[in-house]
């Protein structure tokens, strides 16, 4: 079975600008969720989609949404993007519907200059 | 909403010693802790979880407690090995709130051969 894949692996943006990243969950899970990930605050939670609907959403400003497909592939966009959006950006995929484990995909480092 | 903290941030154990981490979650509904190891460079991957219906849970030389009065939770590794090395992550959450977890902010474990 093939794991969690995010793409771009690597990305450099400027300032204003916007970025979308992919998420292919592994088959048949129908969770998806995003997790930014930055040294010295862990992994904070952005969203979660289920069955193309958004069951949760994090702490995060509204530059940040995100969207699910009928295949349950998922994107993440964030538009003008800040100094601060500099991060490793982590999908992670689950075949529950709640309290089950993620896997994860290998993240897109995302740098803004 | 919950709050998750772990301590320490670094840990240095000679190889063969135990290592403990701890964290404490705010929110007395959460009722799922799992514990995920991220190596450098690599994905986090799930090593352990614990219910809020048990009080230890062990997988070989890997272990967690939970005390559910106090709100907090401990990851025990025996007999460190240098594979051991990796980052850390405690996490929480709860029923109804789909796979939304709460990380704390890493231990980066280090075993010195």
């Amino acid at each position: 079975k093939a794991g969690v894949t995010q793409t771009p692996r690597y990305l450099i943006k400027t300032r204003g600008q916007q970025v979308t990243l992919s998420c292919s969950p592994i088959s048949g899970h129908r969770s998806v969720s995003w997790y930014q990930q930055t040294p010295g605050q862990g992994l904070q939670f952005l969203f979660e989609y289920f069955s193309e609907t958004q069951r949760n959403k994090g702490n995060f400003p509204g530059r940040f949404s995100g969207r699910q497909f009928s295949n349950s592939r998922s994107e993440m966009n964030v538009s003008t993007l800040e100094l601060g959006d500099s991060a490793l950006y982590l999908c992670a995929s689950s075949s529950l519907a709640g309290t089950g484990e993620l896997f994860f995909g290998e993240g897109s480092r995302l740098t803004v200059l | 909403g919950e709050n998750v903290e772990q301590h320490p941030s670094t840990l240095s154990v000679q190889e063969g010693d135990s290592a403990v981490i701890k964290c404490t979650y705010s929110d007395s509904a959460s009722n799922y802790f799992p514990w995920y190891k991220q190596e450098l460079g690599k994905r986090p991957q799930l090593i352990i979880d614990i219910r809020s219906n048990v009080g230890e849970k062990k997988d070989q030389r890997i272990a967690v407690t939970l005390n559910k009065t106090a709100k907090h939770f401990s990851l025990h590794i025996t007999e460190t090995q240098p594979e051991d090395s990796a980052v850390y992550f405690c996490a929480a959450s709860k029923e109804n709130t789909g796979n939304q977890f709460y990380f704390g902010t890493g231990t980066s474990l280090t075993v010195i051969p």
